[in-house]
């Protein structure tokens, strides 16, 4: 399996503008997560699910972030609109159930809002 | 969640054994320890994890105190690759929820 891929690994964007993440997980992992990692805060979860559900999203920031999972192979973390305080390297994990928490970690996306 | 206590950072020689302490003095009974470790610029990967009994695989051992209040991953040989942020995090085995990470150990190695 290729593993967790988060795509883009990059993004650049000014302020103000719309963001998208995209995470595709380990293909029969019924659970995903998105963390946001920075300096300040370190690792920090801003949301799960399970089976496509959102089960806990206590950790969005703010009304601009979104979260979506239409599917077992897909997901998508929105920011907008975007500010410079959102800049960090976000990642996305993906648990079997069966596998006692064992998350899998993707390469993260690295976003800087200017 | 039971929280841990971790040093911020170690340093070890290669090739030299590495003994990782984490405190977890509110530990639960259905709380599993947890070692998950971030090398540079990548996102972290699960270590190992156990409940009450020591553990081995290919990376690492866990050693588990008799109590639970704490315990310590061994690299029994470092190499430069195993320089990286290492996490010890507790998780209730029952709700199977999120981890939550603090700030973990940042181990430097050295040749």
């Amino acid at each position: 399996d290729a593993g967790v891929i988060q795509s883009p690994r990059h993004e650049v964007t000014e302020m103000g503008q719309e963001v998208t993440l995209r995470c595709k997980p380990i293909s029969g992992h019924n659970s995903l997560f998105w963390y946001r990692q920075t300096m300040m805060r370190g690792l920090e979860l801003l949301i799960y699910f399970n089976n496509n559900v959102p089960i806990d999203d206590s950790g969005m920031p703010e009304d601009r972030f979104s979260a979506k999972m239409p599917n077992a192979s897909f997901s998508t973390l929105k920011i907008q609109p975007s500010e410079p305080r959102d800049s960090a390297v976000y990642f996305c994990a993906s648990r079997q159930r069966a596998a006692k928490n064992i998350q899998y970690f993707g390469a993260g996306t690295r976003l800087s809002v200017l | 969640d039971a929280k841990t206590t971790q040093p911020n950072s170690m340093e070890s020689n290669e090739e030299e054994p590495v003994h990782l302490p984490c405190n977890h003095s509110t530990i639960s009974g259905t709380d599993y320890i947890h070692w998950y470790r971030q090398l540079p610029s990548q996102g972290p990967e699960y270590v190992i994890h156990g409940l009450t009994s020591n553990v081995n695989n290919r990376m690492a051992s866990l050693a588990i105190a008799e109590d639970r209040k704490s315990s310590t991953l061994i690299l029994h040989r470092a190499t430069l690759r195993d320089a990286a942020v290492y996490y010890c995090i507790l998780r209730d085995g029952q709700a199977g929820t999120a981890l939550i990470f603090g700030k973990g150990t940042t181990l430097s190695v050295s040749s």
